[in-house]
């Protein structure tokens, strides 16, 4: 079964460092990708997404992700974090790409320290 | 303002008894989904409709239904069957198949 996995469940950062956030995900074929924030106590927000192209794509609020195919990975990145980044993170994949078939990860808690 | 809204936000009820949750867009998206939240299992697919009138179970379908009557509305009925409903439950609608969905602000259930 397709699954998606993110290695750190619970980050914790001191302002101004660099972020990054593992994906990876079990699915040979095509896929679509996500990241997803959800701020405490607010709904779910896309951060950014790829579907094809340039496997470097830019989101809002500095942050950026790299699709690496042969690796199956889907990296979230931020050269320097801060305070108000503190939420929870989630990687999405839709496979095979074009369906209503999205299987999310269980998600990484950041906490940027002032 | 466009968007999603769920509804009730926090929600209580007793064991064996049904509950509907509230989900109801205006972003004229075809397709809606329901989703289940709990702690360290991240997102779980409960049910998705991809038009009015047709839906499709998803890995979690056992002891909820729904109903998609109108383009703008899909209820999540959470029944006694469901054997722990207590969870936070996320409602998302995309516009078309693999494109980024729109959630809601989600229903926290509590069963006591």
């Amino acid at each position: 079964a397709q699954s998606v996995s993110q290695h750190n469940h619970h980050v914790i950062l001191s302002e101004a460092a660099s972020l990054e956030l593992g994906c990876n995900y079990s699915y040979g074929g095509t896929v679509n990708l996500f990241w997803y924030v959800q701020y405490p106590g607010q709904h779910l927000q896309l951060l950014l997404k790829y579907f094809s192209g340039d496997p470097l794509v830019k989101g809002i609020k500095g942050f950026e992700a790299e699709f690496i195919k042969s690796k199956f990975s889907f990296n979230l990145r931020k050269p320097s974090v801060q305070w108000s980044d503190t939420a929870e993170y989630f990687c999405a994949v839709n496979a095979p790409s074009g369906t209503y078939k999205y299987i999310f990860g269980t998600g990484t808690r950041l906490k940027v320290l002032a | 303002d466009g968007g999603i809204t769920q509804s009730p936000k926090y929600l209580f009820r007793k064991e064996g008894q049904n509950v509907t949750l509230s989900c109801e867009q205006n972003l004229n998206h075809d397709a809606m989904y329901w989703y289940r939240q709990d702690p360290g299992q991240g997102l779980r697919l409960i049910y998705y409709s991809q038009i009015v009138n047709d839906f499709q179970k998803g890995d979690i379908a056992e002891g909820y239904s729904v109903s998609r009557e109108k383009k703008e509305s899909f209820p999540l009925t959470v029944t006694s069957a469901q054997k722990n409903p207590t969870a936070f439950y996320l409602c998302a609608s995309s516009p078309r198949a693999g494109t980024e969905a729109f959630f809601g602000q989600g229903t926290r259930l509590t069963v006591v």
